[in-house]
């Protein structure tokens, strides 16, 4: 399945190490999201861009910092991060955000460590 | 109280049986719903919708009880592949961009 697709599929990285995350939707959708899951946790949201402008920001930490250049496109800068940031960054996509009917498509997810 | 709360499980059950897990959400506002499927180490999968009293899809059946809030999936006649994590899913009322995921039921079906 190619619906959404993200690289790297992992990466480990130091406290002062600056990378990125990409998401890539090939949906046609109108909406993108990133995610956090950590261990024995629910899916945390973090940012949501609906028609490539940001409408959600869940008190994330600076040191995350999105960008969406089109509507097919995602992107998760990093710097700076906390061994606690490892987790698996998820992207999501949907056809119908801000509505009741936001079914949410999800790539494979960035498996991160951070030392 | 947890927005949506679930039992993590794990259900452990042979090919075959009938299980069934039961989810509560706290908003009684919420309007839709979602299953989802999780394995290990693998991205959610949407597995179904529920924007009314319920939907079924073949081995599955949800079923929503908005006086008492909560959402049950039964799975019928299960599978060796059915083991996974089960994500019950509502959506945020204060911001509908928003889903509230539970932390999951794990389901392991043995042969």
């Amino acid at each position: 399945e190619t619906g959404v697709t993200q690289t790297p599929r992992h990466l480990v990285m130091g406290m002062t190490n600056k990378k990125s995350l990409k998401c890539e939707q090939h949906l046609g959708h109108n909406a993108m999201y990133w995610y956090k899951q950590s261990a024995k946790k629910p899916l945390e949201l973090m940012f949501v861009y609906s028609l490539e402008e940001r409408v959600e920001n869940n008190s994330v930490p600076s040191r995350f910092s999105p960008e969406c250049p089109n509507s097919s496109h995602l992107f998760l800068h990093l710097h700076t991060l906390q061994p606690e940031d490892s987790a698996l960054y998820l992207c999501a996509s949907s056809q119908d955000p801000g509505t009741e009917y936001n079914e949410q498509f999800f790539g494979p997810g960035t498996r991160l460590t951070v030392l | 109280r947890k927005e949506v709360e679930q039992d993590p499980g794990p259900f452990n059950v042979p090919e075959g049986a009938t299980v069934a897990f039961n989810c509560t959400y706290s908003n009684s506002a919420s309007q839709s719903f979602f299953w989802y499927r999780q394995d290990c180490r693998k991205e959610p999968k949407l597995l179904m919708s529920v924007y009314s009293s319920g939907n079924e899809d073949g081995r599955f059946t949800a079923q929503l009880n908005r006086a008492s809030q909560y959402i049950s999936l039964l799975i019928r006649d299960s599978k060796l592949s059915d083991s996974a994590t089960y994500l019950c899913v509502v959506n945020d009322m204060d911001s509908s961009y928003k889903l509230i995921f539970g932390s999951g039921t794990r389901l392991l079906v043995r042969p």
